[in-house]
């Protein structure tokens, strides 16, 4: 029944480690996103993606790779973790165009020692 | 560059009590803005959309104003109850696909 789910829903790593976190919709819609939100609580953009397009890249680190194997699945893959990817992370979705509600995940909470 | 504040960071007000959130913005080039709740250790529920030609819009005890020319937003929740604790967020979408740049949240506290 989950419209838009997340998994883990926590992460513990090691620095210097790579992880994933999966996101899927099933709201049928085009465009998902990846926030971070940070330990001030600060939400911010990562990604966006249209029909398994690229459309939002937020000036994030070449670590940080978005896959779209399909336009109900965005997933997040980090490479060489480091202390300060510790957030929680957000996946969202909508409908694709502007001023339309976005749906989002329950959060995968990053934690890198 | 879009910044959105809202003001104040943290409240705490007695049940039945009627409020007011604030959300301002720079950027008055907005498609909508959208008010979202958070509940703690959880994800985002969008509460209301105003889409740019609105003034405001309603659902049940919210109330959302938007004045885009001043760039500014209240959220308006009437006889308040301890189910509404949780930190509210604003987001104003500008640019292109749908991009959504979020205030810092007000942290709301209903006691009995």
């Amino acid at each position: 029944d989950t419209a838009v789910s997340q998994t883990p829903k926590y992460l513990v790593t090691q620095m210097g480690n790579d992880k994933s976190i999966k996101c899927e919709q099933n709201l049928g819609h085009d465009t998902m996103y990846w926030y971070k939100q940070d330990s001030k609580k600060f939400l911010k953009i990562m990604f966006s993606y249209n029909n398994k397009e690229l459309i939002i890249n937020e000036t994030v680190p070449n670590r940080f790779s978005p896959k779209s194997p399909d336009k109900a699945h965005l997933n997040l893959h980090i490479n060489s973790l480091e202390l300060g990817d510790s957030a929680v992370y957000f996946c969202a979705s909508s409908q694709v165009g502007t001023s339309v509600e976005q749906f989002f995940g329950p959060g995968t909470r990053l934690t890198v020692l | 560059k879009q910044e959105v504040t809202q003001i104040p960071a943290a409240l705490s007000v007695p049940e039945g009590e009627n409020l007011v959130l604030n959300c301002s913005f720079t950027d008055s080039a907005i498609y909508n803005l959208q008010w979202f709740r958070q509940d703690p250790g959880k994800g985002l529920t969008s509460l209301l959309l105003i889409q740019s030609s609105q003034r405001e819009q309603t659902s049940g005890r919210l109330n959302a104003s938007l004045d885009k020319s001043s760039g500014r937003s209240t959220l308006y929740i009437a006889a308040s109850q301890p189910g509404d604790s949780a930190t509210y967020l604003c987001a104003v979408e500008t640019g292109t696909a749908s991009k959504l740049t979020f205030g810092t949240g007000t942290r709301l506290q209903v006691t009995l």
